[in-house]
């Protein structure tokens, strides 16, 4: 059975940064495209970035390139967004993926001062 | 950068109804379109891919259609486990984006 369990979230002040993790199990990590999702209150779904099977090639939606880093340890099967230079419109329940197909629960990033 | 929008916004239906939803791209899309269902509080969960290829598990009173453009996803007969909110996905080119979603409400 796949499972994505995301941890890192919390509240930071605007301005601060923070590591989301994305432990995967129950699928061949190693060779599969994860991507992040995020969802602020009460709006809809925002597709954030995602990476190769590798780690070689990253993509971004514009709104966090220069601040946001996904990368990820094959070894470990974990993903990784290390979110920096945040700001309170990037308050979200942010969701791991494989490939879209497979989704976690979510962890919450609260921007406030 | 492709934009998806979504008719309607939102809808009341009854159990048992067909119930569709369209899903119209700035540009070209191939059939590179995904749709997904979400419950409040809960994660999304993936429908179809491709337009028109029901993931697996999902019942088959899911269908959807399209490509280019024009997409369309249908439920045949609308079930209580049905009322959701919906949206399409575009994965023709980056950034990927989303629709705005239809929230399927109960009449």
């Amino acid at each position: 059975e796949v499972q994505l369990v995301e941890s890192g979230g919390g509240l930071v002040q605007p301005g601060g940064s923070l590591r989301l993790s994305c432990a995967a199990s129950g699928f061949a990590f190693h060779n599969t495209w994860m991507d992040w999702v995020r969802q602020a209150p009460g709006k809809g779904l925002e597709w954030v970035a995602n990476i190769k099977k590798d780690g070689s090639e990253m993509y971004y939606v514009d709104s966090v390139k220069g601040r946001f880093t996904i990368s990820r340890d094959n070894a470990k099967n974990t993903l990784f967004l290390q979110l920096n230079s945040l700001r309170t419109d990037d308050t979200a329940v942010y969701y791991c993926s494989a490939t879209l197909d497979h989704w976690g629960q979510g962890t919450v990033v609260t921007v406030s001062s | 950068d492709i934009q998806l929008t979504q008719s309607p916004s939102s809808l009341s239906a009854s159990v048992g109804d067909r119930v569709t939803i369209t899903c119209r791209a700035s540009q070209d899309t191939g059939d590179f379109l995904s749709w997904f269902q979400q419950k409040p509080g809960k994660a999304p969960k993936a429908l179809m891919y491709g337009a028109s290829n029901l993931q697996s598990g999902i019942p088959s009173r899911f269908s959807g259609s399209g490509s280019g453009t024009d997409f369309t996803l249908t439920i045949s007969s609308l079930q209580p486990e049905d009322f959701a909110t919906y949206y399409c996905l575009q994965y023709k080119s980056y950034p990927r984006t989303f629709g705005q979603g239809t929230k399927v409400e109960i009449k």
